[in-house]
């Protein structure tokens, strides 16, 4: 059974600062690895799509790595500001159709 | 331009009752799927339909029913509503195609008091 998890749960840090998230998975075969962004109360909005024969993907100050040997994918945001701060969930896409979500990692960037 | 579109936004009710969520997506996507967000954050897949036809249905209450009039459309029905039944209730759509990007509604808010 895929398990999704997502460490820090929770990361502050200064405006300005690069830094990484960390996604990892226990089942190396998955279709796709799509990264989320949630504010509060609010839904979910897709970052980033990776597909399984994929390394990478970029968007903007966004970088998405999967790495499917070790089960792990990082999300990189250069330069934070304070409009990234949300929290940032990732999932797995399965042979079924449906996305297996990590309990995502609450992301705060101090002005 | 919005991709899909759930409504109501929020929605409280009392225990017992019986309602409606709807969904809609205009991106010509055949497989839309509806999602649980409990208080822990955690999102689990409810159902998902693939050109009308239920494809999973995880061990939900049978109290929650998928309906979908049309491919654009599935909407979730919820009948007795109990205390427990309060979380995020968000629906997605997305190709049929494995591998492809699923895109998410704003969310409803679900209250039963």
């Amino acid at each position: 059974k895929q398990e999704v998890t997502q460490i820090p749960a929770a990361l502050s840090v200064p405006e300005g600062e690069n830094l990484v998230l960390n996604c990892s998975f226990t089942d190396s075969a998955i279709y796709n690895l799509q990264w989320f962004r949630q504010d509060p109360g609010k839904g979910l909005t897709s970052l980033l799509l990776i597909q399984s024969s994929q390394r990478e993907q970029t968007s903007g100050r966004l970088n998405a790595s999967l790495d499917k040997s070790s089960g792990r994918s990082t999300l990189y945001i250069a330069a934070s500001q304070p409009g990234d701060s949300a929290t940032y969930l990732c999932a797995l896409g399965d042979s079924n159709y449906q996305l297996i979500w990590g309990a995502g990692t609450k992301l705060i960037i101090k002005p | 331009d919005t991709a899909v579109s759930q409504t109501p936004k929020y929605l409280v009710t009392q225990m017992g009752n019986d309602k409606s969520i709807k969904c809609e997506q205009n991106l010509g996507h055949d497989t839309m799927y509806w999602y649980k967000q409990d208080s822990k954050k955690f999102l689990k897949i409810m159902f998902s339909y693939n050109n009308k036809e239920l494809i999973i249905n995880e061990t939900v209450p049978n109290r929650f029913s998928p309906k979908s009039p049309d491919k654009a459309h599935l909407n979730l029905h919820i009948n007795s509503l109990e205390l427990g039944d309060s979380a995020v209730y968000f629906c997605a759509s997305s190709s049929p195609d494995r591998g492809t990007e699923a895109f998410f509604g704003q969310g409803t808010r679900l209250t039963v008091v």
